[in-house]
């Protein structure tokens, strides 16, 4: 079964600090990654996605994440964050057959101290 | 921006009532998800329907159900609530990219339960 795991229950930064958090998963087959972002009181919102291709993806807000295949990471890294990035952020990942189910990962709390 | 909407956005409810949680969204897509979850942890897949007359069960447990008769609604029943359905939940929706590939879910505001 496929599972993902992100080691950084909860991160606090000051602004401008870079960022970067943690998700590996684990999957027998071709995968498709998801970064998504909670803010407080709002919808699950997709942040970035890998399909195919380059793996290094940019997303919205100034956020990026690299697939590394063998080391089965997707981590998402902001050069410079900025309050209105806490938030709380999730890795999802499911199989390359359109079908297939999402799995999140528990969840990256990011508090920016101003 | 996705269109997707829950309704009650809060709901306090005492031990043994039966409630209906609303999902309904605007964007024709075939696919709605219902998942769980508690504070700090994962969300879990609890029911899913890949089109109107279709519900499968997900990866958690629920004794909740599912109904899938118009495409863009999907609710979920909980017959007789109790305590340990204390929970947020959250429905999404999703199509199937060009060419058969995977899916991007867009979720919905979530409904936050608390059972008395």
């Amino acid at each position: 079964a496929q599972s993902v795991s992100q080691h950084n229950h909860h991160v606090i930064l000051s602004e401008a600090a870079s960022l970067e958090l943690g998700c590996n998963y684990s999957y027998g087959g071709t995968v498709n990654l998801f970064w998504y972002v909670q803010y407080p009181g709002q919808h699950l919102q997709l942040l970035l996605k890998y399909f195919s291709g380059d793996p290094l993806v940019k997303g919205i807000k100034g956020f990026e994440a690299e697939f590394i295949k063998s080391k089965f990471s997707f981590n998402l890294r902001k050069p410079s964050v900025q309050w209105s990035d806490t938030a709380e952020y999730f890795c999802a990942v499911n199989g390359n057959f359109g079908n297939e189910k999402l799995t999140f990962g528990t969840g990256t709390r990011l508090t920016i101290i101003p | 921006e996705a269109d997707i909407y829950q309704t009650p956005r809060y709901l306090v409810i005492g031990t043994g009532k039966k409630i209906t949680l609303e999902c309904s969204q605007t964007m024709g897509h075939d696919k709605m998800y219902w998942y769980q979850q508690d504070p700090g942890m994962e969300l879990h897949l609890i029911h899913y329907s890949y089109g109107v007359n279709s519900t499968e069960k997900g990866d958690l447990s629920s004794e909740s159900t599912v109904s899938r008769i118009r495409t863009e609604h999907f609710p979920l029943t909980l017959e007789s609530a109790r305590p340990s359905h204390t929970s947020q939940y959250l429905c999404a929706s999703s199509e199937l990219t060009a060419g058969g590939g995977t899916d991007t879910q867009y979720f919905g505001p979530g409904t936050r339960l608390t059972v008395l």
